[in-house]
């Protein structure tokens, strides 16, 4: 039941296309859902991140969407660039002021062509 | 200010050495957390502490492995007896008073 699910594994797009990355979790005592990105020998970086009580979250060319009755959200990046090639997880956190940990999604290694 | 720091960035040892892995978070910050990456993984949750406390080890195997966060000084997570399942980067993360978490570059640990 702390499972985040992750997918699709890998992505490739084009230039200006919409990559869209989807999570699925079981545990509805998590309320604080956050997006990392990766690039190879970093750290996860913060991008952007949704609390249930909203449907959707924009932030520059990142969007998140949130399903709560269905229990999924997802990432979408428009205009996609090859800058933006890198690994993307998705986390949830049951309380974000209680300090408890973020499990996270498997991954998804998104590749933007030039 | 800087980010969370974590040394080293790369760590070799050989089977049964054991691996000191440090964690400075960020000013201000007095919550760590270490979490560990295998391999075309996401990342596992191991523990989380606040200054001189565990507060929670769910994710620490119950052997060998170890986390302390002192008044004074960095987070140490320590690995006793280092096997080759133990190869992975580990990260670190800190947040203030439990909120947002910050990752570091982590430390890269290959076992021989």
């Amino acid at each position: 039941q702390q499972q985040v699910k992750q997918s699709p594994q890998s992505l490739i797009v084009q230039k200006g296309g919409i990559p869209i990355i989807n999570c699925a979790y079981e545990n509805t005592a998590f309320d604080y859902f956050p997006w990392y990105q990766q690039f190879p020998g970093k750290g996860p970086a913060l991008l952007i991140a949704i609390r249930p009580d909203v449907s959707e979250k924009k932030e520059g060319r990142f969007t998140i969407s949130f399903n709560k009755s269905a229990k999924q959200f997802s990432l979408h990046i428009m205009d996609s660039q090859p800058g933006d090639s890198a690994t993307y997880f998705c986390a949830a956190r049951r309380k974000e002021t209680s300090g408890s940990r973020l499990t996270f999604g498997e991954g998804t290694q998104l590749t933007v062509n030039p | 200010n800087a980010g969370v720091m974590q040394n080293p960035r790369h760590l070799v040892r050989r089977r049964g050495q054991e691996a000191r892995l440090r964690c400075s978070p960020m000013k201000g910050h007095s919550h760590v957390y270490w979490y560990r990456q295998l391999p075309e993984e996401g990342l596992k949750f191991m523990v989380y502490l606040q200054k001189e406390n565990i507060i929670d080890e769910s994710g620490m195997p119950k052997e060998r492995f170890s986390a302390e966060f002192p008044k004074e000084g960095p987070s140490i997570l320590r690995i006793q007896q280092v096997v080759r399942g133990d190869s992975a980067a580990y990260f670190c993360a800190s947040s203030p008073q439990g909120g947002i978490q910050y990752f570091g570059a982590g430390t890269r640990l290959s076992v021989l």
